[in-house]
């Protein structure tokens, strides 16, 4: 159990482009769900926590009219970069919380490579 | 804000030997968890420890939440353990996850 699913994997696109990035809790509700940037040979920085239903909550220096998050159900959330240049290339992490018994611990999805040209 | 410090940063073994990785917070904690980022770049969840002892086959971890550290033991270390070892702790309610810089470990056959 407690599977956390990111698609795509990988992405290349061109410097100006929108990338749309899905994350799905498969077999489990996730109220709370996490977004992480991670950049070579670094830790996991958090961006991002989203609620179903409600606005993402932006960490500070994050721009939040630069990465667009939107959590729509219990299962999905997704993560829009937008006009997205070579400085966004980084590894995209997501993470579930689950509910009631599970619901302190926190499941991670496979991450997304973004590749900016 | 809370600090995580991780050590050693770098770790390299030889096959089948043991290695201790420590977590120390400089703030008390509700949450504490150990990641293993394999090449990758999954996460994979170790353990969910925010006080005591778990074991899990040659793994196991201890935190001592009073004196805000956490450590993680590698018994018998095989090539498979090689990668980053990151500890994360949940200061408060908020449910977000402060990560350490990790400590990458390297098992050489």
């Amino acid at each position: 159990g407690a599977v956390v699913s990111q698609h795509p994997s990988r992405v290349i696109c061109k410097s100006g482009t929108s990338v749309k990035i899905e994350c799905r809790s498969l077999d489990f509700q996730a109220t709370t769900m996490f977004w992480y940037r991670q950049f070579p040979k670094q830790s996991l920085m958090l961006m991002a926590t989203s609620n179903e239903g409600s606005k993402a909550t932006y960490e500070q220096g994050v721009e939040k009219d630069k990465f667009l998050i939107n959590h729509a159900s219990l299962t999905l959330s997704t993560l829009t970069v937008t006009s997205a240049h070579p400085e966004d290339s980084s590894f995209y992490i997501c993470s579930a919380l689950a509910g009631q018994v599970l619901r302190e611990t926190q499941y991670f999805g496979p991450g997304t490579r973004l590749l900016v040209l | 804000g809370i600090q995580v410090e991780q050590s050693p940063p770098d770790l390299i073994l030889q096959e089948g030997a043991n290695s201790t990785l420590r977590c120390n917070f400089s703030d008390s904690v509700n949450n504490l968890q150990w990641f293993h980022q394999n090449p990758w770049g999954q996460l994979i969840n170790l353990f969910y420890i925010p006080s005591g002892t778990k074991q899990n086959g040659r793994l196991s971890a201890t935190t001592v939440a009073t004196e805000r550290y956490s450590l993680l033991y590698i018994s018998s270390s095989q090539t498979t353990d090689s990668g980053v070892y990151f500890c994360a702790v949940v200061p408060g309610n908020t449910g977000k996850l402060i990560f350490g810089q990790g400590t990458t470990l390297q098992v050489k056959p």
